[in-house]
């Protein structure tokens, strides 16, 4: 699988969007990337998901370059219970496809 | 709808005992997925159940650790003789179909 880059952290205002980089540039053509996230004492929770388009659910988009070497998750108007680790996750979509995490983005919301 | 559960919440256990930790899946989600977080370190898969059988258990660390499905549902992962180094929270995550997958809340292990 390929391996992802993010930074260590980030800060954002509370009412402001949030945009959380991630490099991939060894994604395979058909590697898809995945975001979750962990909010601190709980599980990791699925956000998003993308393979080429752009995408949008009710918590975030997700914007993925041309080349798809690199991602960009977007919280519209982040909130203080947003603060959380972010996990950019790239792999196949398929059964047994486990999740290699990395250190992730710690993205601290503040007011 | 109800999402993964797990239990107990909370286990703190001596040195060389036995322990069981319980992953109750989201309903219809053929694969399950156990994970392990110690402090301050990243998730690590430990295995893959897909149905009942488990043709991924590259990430059990060591033959004290085990894991069983039945019924396609409940799974349960039992670790033998309890070593400190086994402390950590254990995540189960449940999916349809091998796409995404949604976490339970996690069994903390404290080992003394």
């Amino acid at each position: 699988d390929a391996k992802t880059t993010q930074p260590p952290s980030m800060d954002c205002a509370e009412g402001r969007a949030a945009n959380l980089p991630c490099n991939h540039s060894t994604i395979s053509g058909n590697e898809y990337v995945y975001w979750y996230r962990q909010i601190h004492s709980q599980g990791p929770q699925y956000i998003i998901h993308g393979l080429k388009n752009n995408e949008t659910n009710e918590m975030a988009s997700l914007i993925i370059t041309e080349d798809r070497k690199s991602s960009t998750l977007i919280l519209p108007h982040a909130t203080l219970r947003d603060t959380a680790v972010y996990y950019c996750i790239v792999g196949f979509r398929e059964y047994g496809n486990k999740l290699v995490f990395g250190a992730g983005t710690i993205l601290r919301v503040k007011s | 709808g109800a999402g993964v559960s797990q239990s107990p919440s909370n286990k703190v256990t001596e040195k060389g005992k036995d322990v069981e930790l319980r992953c109750d899946p989201i309903s219809g989600h053929t694969a399950l997925y156990w994970y392990r977080q110690s402090l301050g370190q990243g998730l690590e898969f430990l295995i893959y159940f897909q149905g009942n059988s488990a043709p991924d258990k590259s990430g059990l660390p060591s033959d004290r650790f085990s894991a069983e499905r039945t019924g396609g549902s409940v799974s349960t992962l039992t670790i033998q003789r309890t070593q400190q180094e086994d402390s950590a929270v254990y995540l189960c995550a449940s999916s349809l179909q091998g796409y995404e997958q949604y976490f339970g809340p996690g069994t903390r292990l404290t080992v003394t």
